[in-house]
C-alpha cells in the first residue's frame, strides 16, 4: 500500500523563476493538503484540493497556486519564486471528513532552494 | 484565534528515561481535533495519534501515552523509557471545526535520546 509521494525529492531554483511540485496521495484518499514548513518551524498550511476543486486555502500570496487531477494527484505551482520560498514543502493526503477530522498522512516533502 | 504552543524547544534524555512533551492549545471552538505527529530526519510526518474534543479518556499505546486535560487545554505526550529510535522532532497539531481542514502546527520539540 503506497503512501503519499512526492516529486521531485530536492529542486533548486533562482528568484523569479517558476516551480511545480508534484504529490501522489496514499491510496483510498481523495483530498490533498499542502504545507510550507522553514527550516525550525512547524509546517504551515498553504491549500487543500478537494473534488478538484481548491476548498481551503491558508494565509498565502496568489503566487502559490495548485491543481487536482482526476486521480486525486495534485501539483502545487509557485511564482515569480522569493528566497524567503525556500523550504520543505510536504504534501497530506486524507479521506473526505464526513464530519470527522481524518489525520493527514505526509509524504517526505520536497526540499525547495532559492538561490 | 487558533494556536498551537510547544514550548519545549529541544530536549535531550539518556536512553530508557521517560520523557514528556508539552502541548498547549487555543481555539474559540467547541469542537475540534488535536493530532500528535513525529518528524525523523528524513522529513516524513508520521501520524501518531488523533483525539476528539469530547473524549478525554487518555490513552496508552505501548510506550505512548497521551494526557488530554480540556481544563488546561493540554495535550501532553509521555514516552516511556526512551530508545535512540524515538529521536525525532514532535509536532502537536489541532483542527477546529470553524477553520475547516486546515491544521495549525506548534514549533515541534526536537528530541534526543542519548545512548
Amino acid at each position: 500500500d503506497a503512501g503519499v509521494t512526492q516529486s521531485p525529492t530536492h529542486l533548486i531554483k533562482t528568484r523569479g523563476q517558476q516551480v511545480t511540485l508534484r504529490c501522489s496521495p496514499k491510496s483510498g484518499h481523495d483530498t490533498v493538503s499542502w504545507y510550507q514548513q522553514a527550516l525550525g518551524q512547524g509546517p504551515q498550511f498553504i491549500f487543500q484540493y478537494y473534488e478538484e476543486e481548491e476548498r481551503q486555502r491558508g494565509n498565502f500570496p496568489d503566487r502559490f497556486s495548485g491543481h487536482q487531477f482526476p486521480n486525486y494527484s495534485s501539483e502545487l505551482n509557485v511564482n515569480a519564486l522569493l528566497l524567503g520560498d525556500s523550504a520543505l514543502y510536504l504534501c497530506a493526503s486524507s479521506s473526505n471528513d464526513r464530519g470527522r477530522r481524518q489525520p493527514q498522512h505526509f509524504g517526505d516533502g520536497t526540499r525547495l532552494s532559492i538561490l | 484565534a487558533q494556536k498551537v504552543t510547544q514550548a519545549q524547544t529541544e530536549i535531550s534524555v539518556v536512553e530508557k528515561e521517560d520523557v514528556t512533551l508539552d502541548c498547549v492549545y487555543e481555539t474559540r471552538d467547541t469542537t475540534y481535533y488535536l493530532f500528535w505527529y513525529k518528524q525523523p530526519p528524513s522529513g516524513e510526518l508520521v501520524f501518531l495519534i488523533r483525539r476528539n474534543s469530547f473524549d478525554e479518556q487518555n490513552e496508552i499505546s505501548g510506550r505512548y501515552s497521551w494526557n488530554f486535560q480540556k481544563s488546561t487545554s493540554s495535550f501532553n505526550f509521555t514516552i516511556t523509557a526512551s530508545q535512540v529510535v524515538d529521536s525525532a522532532v514532535y509536532f502537536c497539531a489541532l483542527s477546529d471545526w470553524n477553520t475547516g481542514n486546515q491544521f495549525y502546527f506548534g514549533t515541534g520539540t526536537s528530541l534526543t535520546v542519548i545512548p
